[in-house]
């Protein structure tokens, strides 16, 4: 069974700095990795989609790493804004279809001006 | 064109009531996912559904909890006999056709609060 844990669970850093967000997973077959972002009070939405081919993803300021073998990824935020306060989400999918998504618990993340 | 749809945003009941829970999917997507998340809990899936078809349900509780997508109109998550640990908030995802499943859009979710 997956297990995925996150770390840390809550952060507050000052705007513009740099950050890393850790996931963890136990088991390293999984068909892709994605970081999701949660607003309080809404739903989820995909930043980064990790093949697991793939070593990592960019999308802007957002750099996705994963290294399937240890069962680890990094979230990268660079230059971090008020606006990137939300909590993170960090779910491997095992194999197609959304039921084979297991999510972290989070990074609950507070980025003040 | 409109994203995910849940419905009602905030659902109280009593103990022993029937829950209801409705999901409109993104134009043009045919797979509804319902997911879970209770407090300081990361989300679980429960069911996985196609138009008039429950593809997977390995995650819904065994008893009291229903859910389907008919041909026509809302997926509907329902929860009969609600106990106080049935509170969280629930989460519907849709995906288009085309897609292995990858590509999720979620609702802003439902959150139910038992007294």
């Amino acid at each position: 069974k997956q297990e995925v844990t996150q770390i840390p669970a809550a952060l507050s850093v000052p705007e513009g700095e740099n950050l890393v967000l850790n996931c963890s997973f136990t088991d390293s077959a999984i068909y892709n990795l994605q970081w999701f972002r949660q607003d309080p009070g809404k739903g989820l939405t995909s930043l980064l989609l990790i093949q697991s081919s793939q070593r990592e993803q960019t999308s802007g300021r957002l750099n996705a790493s994963l290294d399937k073998s240890s069962g680890r990824s990094t979230l990268y935020i660079a230059a971090s804004q008020p606006g990137d306060s939300a909590t993170y989400l960090c779910a491997p999918q095992k194999g197609n279809y959304g039921q084979n998504f297991v999510f972290g618990p989070g990074t609950r993340l507070s980025v003040l001006p | 064109n409109a994203g995910v749809m849940q419905n009602p945003r905030h659902l109280v009941r009593r103990r022993g009531q029937e829950a209801r829970l409705r999901c409109s999917p993104m134009k043009g997507h045919s797979h509804v996912y319902w997911y879970r998340q209770l407090p300081e809990e990361g989300l679980k899936f429960m069911v996985y559904l196609q138009k008039e078809n429950i593809i997977d349900e390995s995650g819904m509780p065994k008893e009291r909890f229903s859910a389907e997508f008919p041909k026509e109109g809302p997926s509907i998550l329902r929860i009969q006999q609600v106990v106080r640990g049935d509170s969280a908030a629930y989460f519907c995802a849709s995906s288009p056709p085309e897609t292995l499943g990858e590509k999720l859009f979620f609702g802003s979710g439902t959150q139910l609060s038992v007294l």
